[in-house]
């Protein structure tokens, strides 16, 4: 098992690109989210997926889009990048049925982006 | 939103030492989880533990959910122990609340 894979692993882009990170786990889980981690801080939740077809805002939503597009995989996208959204964003995964499994999260290796 | 306060910020530690990191939180949880940031940026979960106490070969956790706050010992402490431990807590499973950290420091 692969676990959680993220794709790109490093990013850069300039003021007003767009572009989406893609996040796939192979552990059968319902529940999916994007963090973003910036220096000294812990992580902060972006949006979350309960389950395959629903998604939530999290803590920081602002500037980002997700599409949960199928029970694997879990994308992120940045319509107009500006700099402060530069960070390295974290995905994850959790079983997300009843039961302690319940709540572990599971994560990817992270994308570092920078915007200029 | 849950406020999660972790303690102390840094550690340094001789190798074969011991050590408590404690996490306290503002309100009833439901999750509580103790991650490792290793050097490398990885976040290992440790442990699952939203009441009770867990052991995993060096390293237990405690939580009191009555009193808001969770423990996470390191006993004989390795240099592969070095990084970031985070506390994250969630009342409704889904939406983690992170500290800010811990970040520990193995000296050989």
């Amino acid at each position: 098992n692969a676990g959680v894979t993220q794709t790109p692993k490093f990013q850069v882009l300039k003021t007003g690109q767009s572009m989406t990170l893609q996040c796939a786990q192979d552990m059968n889980h319902n529940s999916m989210y994007w963090y973003r981690q910036d220096p000294g801080m812990g992580l902060r939740l972006i949006y979350y997926s309960a389950s395959e077809g629903t998604t939530d805002k999290g803590e920081v939503p602002n500037g980002y889009n997700v599409s949960r597009l199928n029970k694997r995989e879990f994308s992120l996208r940045l319509e107009s990048a500006a700099p402060s959204q530069t960070s390295v964003y974290f995905c994850a995964s959790s079983e997300g049925t009843s039961g302690r499994a319940r709540g572990t999260q599971y994560f990817g290796p992270g994308t570092r982006l920078t915007v200029l | 939103g849950i406020q999660v306060e972790q303690s102390p910020p840094d550690l340094i530690l001789q190798e074969g030492a011991n050590s408590t990191l404690r996490c306290n939180f503002s309100d009833s949880v439901n999750n509580l989880q103790w991650f490792h940031q290793n050097p490398w940026g990885q976040l290992i979960n440790l442990f699952y533990i939203p009441s009770g106490t867990k052991q995993n070969g060096r390293l237990s956790a405690t939580t009191v959910a009555t009193e808001r706050y969770s423990l996470l010992y390191i006993s004989s402490s390795q240099t592969t122990d070095s990084g970031v431990y985070f506390c994250a807590v969630s009342s409704n499973d889904y939406k983690l609340s992170f500290g800010a950290g811990t970040t520990v420091t193995v000296r050989a």
